[in-house]
C-alpha cells in the first residue's frame, strides 16, 4: 500500500538555523511527492512538489529532492524565519489515482 | 480567485446530535474531497467526488456519515448522530481532477463533540 512517514516533532529552532524535516514513503507505483504547510487556523497550502525522480521542488527558500533510491523527499531550508512556524505535511499521490496520502505532520516553531 | 470556502469554521455539539458542514470549491474544479484531520495527524480522505458522482467513499463511515454534491458544485457532509470520537477538523479540498494536480484546501471546520 501507500504511506508516508515523517520525522516526529515538535521541532524548535532559532531564527536563521538550518532546517531538515525527513520524509520517506512507500508506494505501489510511481508517485508524485508534495510538501504542504498549515499555518495556525488555516487550511493546508502547497509548498512544493516533485513529479519524478531527481526532481527538486523549491519555494520560499524551501527545497526537497525526489530520491527514488532512498524513497525520500526531505524538506530543507537554509535559514528559517519566525514566519516559517507552522505544521509541515509530506504527501504523495499515485500517477493512476487522485488520492493523497499524508504523513502525520511535523510542527515547527522558530524562535527569535 | 476565491479559494475553497467552508462553513462553519467551528462547531460544538453534544453527542448524538446531528451536524452538517458545507463546502464551496474553487470555480471550475470538478473534483471535490472531504478529509478528516484528527489532532496531531495528517488528513485522511473520507470521500471524493468527480462532479456530482461519489467515486471513492470507501473510507466514509456510512452508518452515520453522509455526503452529497448536488449539481456538482457545493457539497455537504453530514454526521448523524455525532459521537465523541468524531471531534476533528473536517477539511474540504478541490482540484481540476487531472493527475498530479494540486489540491486546494479550505480552512476546515473544527468539530467538538461533548
Amino acid at each position: 500500500g501507500n504511506s508516508v512517514t515523517q520525522m516526529e516533532g515538535p521541532v524548535t529552532l532559532s531564527e536563521e538555523a538550518f532546517l531538515t524535516i525527513n520524509c520517506t514513503y512507500t508506494a505501489t507505483g510511481y508517485p508524485s511527492l508534495f510538501w504542504y504547510v498549515q499555518y495556525p487556523g488555516e487550511g493546508l497550502q502547497l509548498l512544493l512538489k516533485a513529479t519524478k525522480a531527481d526532481d527538486k521542488g523549491s519555494n520560499k527558500g524551501f527545497e526537497a529532492t525526489y530520491r527514488k533510491e532512498t524513497t525520500s523527499f526531505h524538506l530543507e531550508k537554509g535559514s528559517v524565519q519566525v514566519s516559517d512556524s507552522a505544521v509541515y505535511f509530506c504527501a504523495l499521490i499515485e500517477r493512476s489515482g487522485n488520492q493523497f496520502y499524508f504523513g502525520t505532520g511535523t510542527s515547527l516553531t522558530v524562535i527569535p | 480567485e476565491a479559494g475553497v470556502v467552508q462553513s462553519p469554521r467551528y462547531k460544538i455539539i453534544e453527542k448524538k446530535q446531528p451536524v452538517a458542514f458545507w463546502c464551496n470549491p474553487i470555480s471550475g474544479h470538478n473534483t471535490l474531497y472531504w478529509y478528516r484531520q484528527n489532532l496531531g495527524q495528517g488528513p485522511e480522505l473520507l470521500i471524493r467526488y468527480e462532479n456530482e458522482e461519489a467515486v471513492d467513499d470507501s473510507q466514509l463511515p456510512k452508518d452515520r456519515f453522509s455526503a452529497e454534491r448536488l449539481k456538482g458544485v457545493d457539497s455537504t457532509l453530514k454526521i448523524q448522530p455525532a459521537e465523541l470520537g468524531d471531534s476533528a477538523v473536517y477539511l474540504c479540498a478541490s482540484s481540476t481532477g487531472q493527475s498530479y494536480n494540486e489540491q486546494f484546501f479550505g480552512p476546515g471546520t473544527r468539530l467538538t463533540v461533548l
